[in-house]
């Protein structure tokens, strides 16, 4: 089946450590994104990436970061610089910059940090 | 910052149509409104765009005012399933880098 995969569903870190969510998806899509959800809120953009190689920064970047070395897979890195990491992370796809609209969602990961 | 705007919640009978409505008085021609809806905990679920036309596809349809200045998702059957966020995204052109997620509706369907 194509889909989009995130592992873990949930996810514990001590304060301080950086941590990597996956992001994998198999539906040969060129664009991948990084959204971040708090509780009763709607979703804000982490990173995006357009191309393999290539990524720019969303609305809320500062204390992230991602790499795009291959098509599959776009992992988020939340690093000990993010000030308040707790949230629900979600991935998403689309098959290209000029049908961005239409983006396919992973289950989320949901990161606690204590 | 999202330039649309809808009720925060909703209420709708099990069996009925649910009709949640948007305005995104900014619009302009080239511009598009889409719908996504986000089931508790899971990731949000695409369910219909349009233009200017009405469309209508297996989930919903989606009435645009003459003067696009705001729209009204219609889930014509509503079950329990259908609790969830909705949101309506917009405006926007093909080639929009990114989607911009207000709180939308939480609908609730109740039996």
């Amino acid at each position: 089946d194509g889909g989009i995969t995130q592992s873990p569903k949930y996810l514990f870190r001590k304060e301080g450590q950086n941590v990597t969510l996956s992001c994998e998806q198999n539906l040969n899509h060129d664009a991948m994104y990084w959204y971040r959800q708090d509780p009763g809120q709607g979703l804000r953009l982490i990173y995006y990436s357009q191309i393999v190689n290539d990524f720019q920064k969303g609305d809320i970047a500062e204390g992230y970061s991602v790499s795009r070395e291959k098509k599959e897979s776009f992992p988020l890195t939340v690093t000990s610089a993010q000030k308040n990491p707790t949230a629900f992370y979600l991935c998403a796809s689309s098959v290209s910059k000029v049908l961005v609209s239409e983006q396919y969602f992973g289950p989320g990961t949901r990161l606690t940090v204590t | 910052d999202a330039k649309t705007t809808q009720p925060p919640s909703m209420d709708c009978a099990e069996g009925r149509a649910a009709n949640l409505p948007c305005n995104h008085s900014t619009i302009s021609g080239n511009e598009y409104v889409y719908w996504y809806r986000q089931i508790h905990s899971q990731g949000p679920q695409y369910i219909i765009h349009g233009l200017k036309n009405n469309e209508t596809n297996e989930m919903a349809s989606l009435i645009i005012t003459e003067d696009r200045k705001s729209s009204t998702l219609i889930l014509p059957h509503a079950t329990l399933r259908d609790t969830a966020v909705y949101y309506c995204i917009g405006p926007l052109i093909q080639g929009a880098q990114k989607l911009v997620f207000g709180q939308g509706t939480r609908l609730t369907i109740n039996p």
